[in-house]
């Protein structure tokens, strides 16, 4: 099965923007894996944020936002907020399977 | 409230079987594709398998093909995981969701050792 690429870590100030990526081990990613990315906090069940590439929950804060970007799947942080100090997933669809990435361990600092 | 309730992890040796179930509430599953969700001690998420509507298409992640089951009772509202031949590897808490709708339960622990 394909295999899914995140960045391990990233980090951010309080205010400021940053960007995570997800790429396939089969090439481009399309509108067609249809890009979910989720939160996972320590003692939480994950949250799906975004779904369908750029699609938000009544609950995904507005500072986050969906994409494709340079033959990936981003999510962008506009106005980091110490609660959004989390790992971030995301999720694409290989034609019936599914496969995670590795996760983004997303530091507010 | 809308949640779904997993139960059935615990502890197993390996080779050994469990079946965990996955109840909604306030929640129609038939209505929706449904998934099993893991995360193993100090690694990430991992998809295990779906399961269509109407249970007529299924997936699952390589490593559990042809000992993993998934199943869904829809008159019953609940899904399913037949763990088989289970191995140190499957220890892990396991999700049942409607990822799409962002549904998730609280995960249940099932322990191979």
């Amino acid at each position: 099965q394909a295999v899914v690429t995140q960045e391990p870590s990233l980090t951010v100030s309080p205010g400021g923007t940053v960007t995570l990526t997800c790429g396939s081990s089969t090439g481009v990613v399309t509108s067609g894996h249809y890009p979910y990315w989720l939160q996972r906090k320590p003692g939480q069940a994950p949250r799906t944020l975004i779904y369908d590439v750029t699609n938000k929950h009544s609950w995904t804060p507005a500072r986050f936002t969906g994409s494709l970007l340079g033959g990936k799947a981003a999510l962008t942080l506009s106005g980091a907020q110490p609660e959004d100090e989390a790992e971030y997933y995301c999720l694409l669809y290989y034609s019936g399977p599914w496969v995670f990435g590795g996760g983004t361990k997303l530091t507010v600092l | 409230e809308v949640q779904l309730v997993e139960s059935g992890g615990g502890l197993v040796q390996p080779g050994g079987s469990l079946r965990l179930s996955c109840a909604a509430s306030e929640f129609t599953l038939s209505s929706f594709w449904m998934s099993w969700v893991r995360q193993a001690p100090g690694k990430g998420l991992e998809w295990v398998a779906n399961i269509k509507e109407d249970g007529s298409e299924y997936y699952y992640v390589d490593s559990v093909k042809g000992r993993f089951t998934i199943s869904r009772d829809n008159a019953k509202n609940s899904l399913f995981l037949q763990m088989n031949s289970l191995r140190v590897e499957d220890t892990a808490v396991y999700f049942c969701a409607s990822v799409k709708l962002g549904i998730w339960g609280q995960g249940t622990l099932v322990t191979v050792s």
